[in-house]
C-alpha cells in the first residue's frame, strides 16, 4: 500500500512565525504535491515537485516555498504565517509514468492566530 | 481555480439504496480519479480510470470513464452507514503533465 505521511495533524501558529510542514512517502514516487483545501474553494495546488530539487509553482504559491532534498520528503514552508493561511494542507504523491494515480496524506489542519 | 461540475452536491439516502453521482468537464481528460474524504482526513483514492468507456469496480463501487472523455460516473451499490463522506472526482487534462482539476464534491449521508 502507498503511504503518505504528514508530520502533524494539527498545528497552531502565531502570525509572523515561520512554519514547516513535512511530508514523507514510502513508494519511491517521483512526483509530490502540496495543496490547500478550503470550504467552497476546493483543492488548490500550491507547489509541485517532479523530482529531487525540482519544483514548479502551482496556482497559489504566494507566501509559500518548498524544499525537496530527498526523493521521499517534500516540505512546505510558510515564510511568515498569516491568518489567511489558516487551512487544511494536503500532501500527495504519484509515480511518474503511465499510472497517474495520486495518493494523499492525512492532512495538516493549520490555524494561524 | 477551475473546478469540475459534480452532481448532486449532496444527498441523503436510505441504507441499502444505490447511489449515483457524476462529474462533467468542458475539457477532455485522459485520466479520471475518484476519491472519498471523511471529515478531518485526507482523500482516499477509490478508483482510477484511463480509457474512454472504461468501467472499473472496487467492491460495491463502480466508476465509468465517459465515452466523450468529458465526464465520469460513480455508483455505489447497497449503501451502508460507513459510506458517509464527501466523494469527489479529479481529472487530468491531455494538455497538462501534472495538474489535476478537482470536482466540487458530493456529500453523501446515509440514513440507517
Amino acid at each position: 500500500d502507498v503511504k503518505v505521511t504528514q508530520s502533524s495533524r494539527y498545528l497552531v501558529k502565531r502570525t509572523g512565525e515561520k512554519v514547516f510542514l513535512e511530508c514523507v512517502q514510502d513508494m519511491d514516487h517521483e512526483n509530490m504535491f502540496w495543496y490547500r483545501q478550503d470550504p467552497g474553494l476546493g483543492l488548490r495546488l500550491i507547489y509541485f515537485s517532479y523530482d529531487v530539487k525540482m519544483k514548479e509553482k502551482g496556482d497559489i504559491p504566494e507566501g509559500y516555498s518548498v524544499s525537496r532534498e530527498k526523493k521521499e520528503r517534500f516540505s512546505l514552508i510558510l515564510e511568515s504565517a498569516s491568518t489567511n493561511q489558516t487551512s487544511m494542507y494536503l500532501c500527495a504523491s504519484r509515480n511518474q509514468g503511465f499510472s497517474y494515480e495520486q495518493y494523499f496524506g492525512p492532512g495538516t489542519r493549520l490555524t494561524v492566530t | 481555480g477551475q473546478q469540475l461540475n459534480q452532481s448532486p452536491q449532496s444527498m441523503f439516502i436510505q441504507e441499502g439504496e444505490d447511489v449515483s453521482m457524476n462529474c462533467t468537464s468542458s475539457s477532455i481528460f485522459n485520466t479520471w480519479l475518484w476519491y472519498k474524504q471523511e471529515p478531518g482526513e485526507g482523500p482516499v483514492l477509490l478508483i482510477a480510470l484511463y480509457k474512454a468507456g472504461e468501467l472499473t469496480s472496487n467492491g460495491r463501487l463502480t466508476a465509468q470513464f465517459g465515452i466523450t472523455r468529458k465526464d465520469s460516473f460513480l455508483n455505489i451499490s447497497a449503501s451502508i452507514p460507513s459510506d458517509v463522506g464527501i466523494y469527489f472526482c479529479a481529472g487530468q487534462s491531455t494538455s497538462g503533465t501534472y495538474k489535476y482539476i478537482f470536482g466540487t464534491g458530493t456529500r453523501l449521508k446515509v440514513l440507517a
